[in-house]
């Protein structure tokens, strides 16, 4: 199994073009996350998936858009970069959603987007 | 929404025990204690998690006070590889959705 997988590790943006972040889990998964950590912080929720065809928004939604069209991946859209969403960021996926408490989620590498 | 405060860094011995705080004083009942630790840059890695009762596993143990307000996380022999930031985590299930509340985490240096 390769786990949680995203595509691409690293990209460089310029302020207001548009990029897709790809993630794929071959976990059979039901639950994906999409998270953001900034330099010396935690992690932070934008976007979830509690299962395909289906999205939600987390803390931090603005500027990010998700499709959930097959169950094992979900991508994480920015349709016009900015500065401020230079971050790593980093997908998961859960066999139970995390509000039940009793399962783990499994990360990604992560891709580190810097948007000048 | 619980919350969870940490230590931001601390040390340890190579082979001594890590024992990383955690308080969640506004945890309520049906809530769990995840840990998880990010080493470098590399995606979080799970630990462990509990609801009530201590737990241990091939990793780590975790102590959860009898009131639920507060935990420890233990690495009974720390080596050079458990240097990481160590975050403690209460799963939420928010309004609308879920939620994940990350702390700034413990940055747990191991020293030879």
């Amino acid at each position: 199994n390769a786990g949680v997988t995203q595509t691409p590790k690293f990209r460089v943006l310029k302020t207001g073009q548009s990029m897709t972040l790809l993630c794929a889990q071959d976990m059979n998964h039901e639950y994906m996350y999409w998270y953001r950590q900034d330099p010396g912080m935690g992690l932070r929720l934008i976007h979830y998936s509690v299962g395909e065809g289906t999205t939600a928004k987390g803390e931090v939604p603005d500027g990010y858009n998700v499709s959930r069209l097959k169950k094992q991946n979900f991508l994480l859209g920015l349709e016009s970069a900015a500065p401020s969403q230079t971050s790593v960021y980093f997908c998961a996926s859960s066999s139970v959603g995390q509000g039940t408490g009793n399962r783990e989620q499994y990360f990604g590498p992560g891709t580190r987007l810097t948007v000048t | 929404d619980a919350k969870t405060t940490q230590p931001p860094s601390m040390d340890c011995a190579e082979g001594r025990a890590a024992n990383l705080p955690c308080n969640h004083s506004t945890i309520s009942g049906n809530e769990y204690v995840y840990w998880y630790r990010q080493i470098h840059s590399q995606g979080p890695q799970y630990i462990i998690h509990g609801l009530k009762n201590n737990e241990t596993n091939e990793m780590a143990s975790l102590i959860i006070t009898e009131d639920r307000k507060s935990s420890t996380l233990i690495l009974p022999h720390a080596t050079l590889r458990d240097t990481a930031v160590y975050y403690c985590i209460v799963r939420v299930a928010g309004a609308g959705g879920f939620k994940t509340i990350f702390g700034a985490g413990t940055r747990l240096f191991v020293k030879a």
